[in-house]
């Protein structure tokens, strides 16, 4: 069982570097979500795809974009890279949000130098 | 808008030591909650759940009560296990919103 897949796992930029990080789940879910991860933070919100076809800002999208290329993939691109991006990035998909069981990858470490 | 509150980590145990793990909420009309789990270099994954006021969710010896007098959702474990050693995150969705809320999560060591 695959699940939830995140593409890389780990990755150093420069600053003004761009990438992609990617995303793909094979549970036909309706539901995507982008998190990132900071040391006494906990998880917050970047951006979210309820459906295929939509997309909606979360709690701290400046400097991000993202693409729900179809109901598998959602792939979140840094356009210009920053120190302040240096984080750990997950992916989640639900099937349906009121059972609250959203499924995580396994997260990518992006280091911003 | 909706909150999440957990208490302030790390927590440190002995094994077989009583676990509690704070959480409380703010939330529009009659929340979910959630307790998900975070072991080292994994993503997280729900732990146990509760949907109305008084349920109880259990999973793993793990168990939270969904309070709505107190606005409460507390994990506890009777006897935890150096295994048990993880980031614990409480969460929470209600009424229309489309994502999940969470906490800031508490970091468990247990020590053998």
């Amino acid at each position: 069982n695959a699940g939830v897949t995140q593409t890389p796992k780990f990755q150093v930029l420069k600053t003004g570097q761009s990438m992609t990080l990617q995303c793909a789940q094979d549970m036909n879910h309706n539901s995507m979500y982008w998190y990132r991860q900071d040391p006494g933070m906990g998880l917050r919100l970047i951006y979210y795809s309820a459906s295929e076809g939509t997309t909606d800002k979360g709690e701290v999208p400046n400097g991000y974009n993202v693409s729900r290329l179809n109901k598998r993939e959602f792939s979140l691109r840094l356009e210009s890279a920053a120190p302040s991006q240096t984080s750990v990035y997950f992916c989640a998909s639900v099937g349906h949000l009121n059972t609250g069981e959203l499924f995580f990858g396994e997260g990518s470490r992006l280091t911003v130098l | 808008g909706n909150s999440v509150t957990q208490m302030e980590g790390p927590v440190t145990l002995s094994e077989e030591a009583f676990l509690t793990i704070n959480c409380t909420y703010t939330a529009t009309g009659y929340p979910s909650l959630f307790w998900y789990v975070q072991y080292p270099g994994e993503g997280l994954q729900l732990l146990l759940k509760a949907t109305k006021a008084d349920d109880k969710g259990s999973n793993k010896g793990f168990e939270a009560t969904y309070r709505k007098e107190t606005t409460s959702f507390h994990l506890e474990k009777g006897s935890v296990q150096v295994s048990d050693s993880a980031v614990y995150f409480c969460a929470l969705t209600s009424g229309s919103a489309r994502q999940l809320t969470f906490g800031s999560g508490t970091q468990l060591t247990v020590l053998p």
